[in-house]
């Protein structure tokens, strides 16, 4: 079965900074991995997906890569704002089935 | 564009009541998806349907049952509720066959069983 980690399970930056979130996972044979936020009390929001035929996508300030050998994904933020202070999860899909990691809790401090 | 919409939003239930929560996707999706979140356990896979007609257990399918109703709507539904019950519930939708299998969520039903 397919695992999916995130470390850290929170970080605390100031507004500006470049920042990664890292997510791993344990089978190589994904047919996609995506990103989301969560606000609090709110839904999940897709964020960028990525295909296994891909190695990143970017979107405004926000950049995926995947590495499928190595079994990681990181989404890179650049110049943090406060509003981009949500819960971000990774999820990939192997088999018709997502896995999610537990999420990374970002906190940005103005 | 509505996406994944779920009824109700909110819900409070007694311990042996029961409910339905409903979801309905407006693009054409083939597999539809039940997820709960708890704090700390992150989201967890109820039931799934991969196509019309179609549903499979997930990770914590006990006390719920589904109902792929046509390609449009798939319910959850609590037959006896029990306060372990208590939880936000989030439908989502997919087509991995077709597409590129983005995942789209629905704004979640949070239920609290007393």
């Amino acid at each position: 079965k397919q695992e999916v980690t995130q470390i850290p399970a929170a970080l605390s930056v100031p507004e500006g900074e470049n920042l990664v979130l890292n997510c791993s996972f344990t089978d190589s044979a994904i047919y996609n991995l995506q990103w989301f936020r969560q606000d609090p009390g709110k839904g999940l929001t897709s964020l960028l997906l990525i295909q296994s035929s891909q190695r990143e996508q970017t979107s405004g300030r926000l950049n995926a890569s995947l590495d499928k050998s190595s079994g990681r994904s990181t989404l890179y933020i650049a110049a943090s704002q406060p509003g981009d202070s949500a819960t971000y999860l990774c999820a990939s899909v192997n088999f018709n089935k997502f896995y999610f990691g537990s999420g990374t809790k970002l906190n940005v401090k103005p | 564009n509505a996406g994944v919409t779920q009824t109700p939003k909110f819900q409070v239930l007694k311990t042996g009541q029961s409910m339905t929560l409903q979801c309905a996707q407006d693009m054409n999706h083939n597999s539809m998806y039940w997820y709960r979140q708890d704090p700390g356990m992150g989201l967890r896979l109820i039931y799934y349907s991969a196509s019309e007609g179609t549903t499979d257990k997930g990770e914590v399918p006990n006390g719920y049952n589904v109902s792929r109703l046509n390609k449009r709507e798939f319910s959850l539904r609590l037959e006896s509720a029990a306060p372990s019950q208590t939880s936000v519930y989030f439908c989502a939708s997919s087509e991995l066959a077709l597409n590129t299998g983005e995942l789209f969520f629905g704004e979640g039903s949070r239920l609290t069983v007393l």
